[in-house]
């Protein structure tokens, strides 16, 4: 299994700025993901990050509104920039020990934005 | 393209009594299936999974769930509900051929009565 930390766990942030939320997990992992999941809504997939390149982003998402790093196999970064209140949501990452088609994910305890 | 459907925003139990949360899978070849729950301010617990063989998978905290091909749909179910069940449910499927990344339904909100 995998324990997951992101920081921070909430926070409130005026429109017009950027929050950087970070993913640290216990062990090296190979695939981590980062999900957004908005007010009364499911989980929707932002981007795959790939260790020592660019991110690999969903329909929907870009890298100058949600830039992502991952420097190894047990850190991750997703920035939320110049941010409005559609941005306020749940930011969850996700990581999977391979890459295995049937592996399991495992989620961090998510961040809770509000942008005001 | 795979989607997930959970036709039930939010379903009311009583304490003891069974539960079924209904999930709908569309996708091509042979679904990797899941279910997760997720409590108030807590992150998403992987409560089953069905890959292959046997249709009827057991999970944690007494949940099981039932996957029929023919009607595309992995349900998932308990036979006496607890009051710590309440919390959102996610029925979710594997997407494409990459590890961990996943499609999540709409989630069913559990609420229990007791």
């Amino acid at each position: 299994s995998a324990v997951i930390s992101q920081k921070p766990s909430r926070d409130i942030c005026q429109r017009g700025t950027s929050l950087t939320i970070q993913c640290q997990v216990d062990s090296q992992v190979t695939m981590m993901f980062w999900y957004r999941q908005q007010p009364g809504q499911s989980l929707t997939l932002i981007a795959t990050a790939n260790q020592g390149s660019e991110a690999t982003y969903e329909s929907g998402f870009v890298i100058d509104k949600f830039p992502i790093s991952r420097p190894n196999l047990t850190f991750s970064t997703l920035t939320v920039s110049n941010m409005s209140p559609e941005d306020s949501s749940i930011y969850l990452c996700s990581v999977a020990l391979d890459n295995r088609v049937n592996t399991e994910a495992f989620f961090g305890q998510g961040t809770r934005l509000t942008v005001v | 393209a795979q989607s997930v459907t959970q036709p039930d925003i939010h379903i009311t139990v009583s304490e003891g009594a069974s539960l079924e949360l209904r999930c709908n899978y569309s996708y091509g070849a042979t679904p990797y299936l899941f279910w997760y729950v997720q409590s108030p301010g807590q992150g998403l617990q992987l409560l089953l999974k069905y890959f292959s063989g046997d249709t009827l998978v057991q999970g944690i905290k007494g949940f099981e769930a039932e996957f029929k091909r023919s009607q595309s749909s992995f349900n998932l179910r308990k036979p006496s509900v607890h009051w710590s069940d309440a919390a959102e449910y996610f029925c979710a499927v594997g997407a494409g051929n990459q590890g961990g990344k996943l499609i999540f339904g709409q989630g069913t909100e559990l609420s229990v009565k007791p």
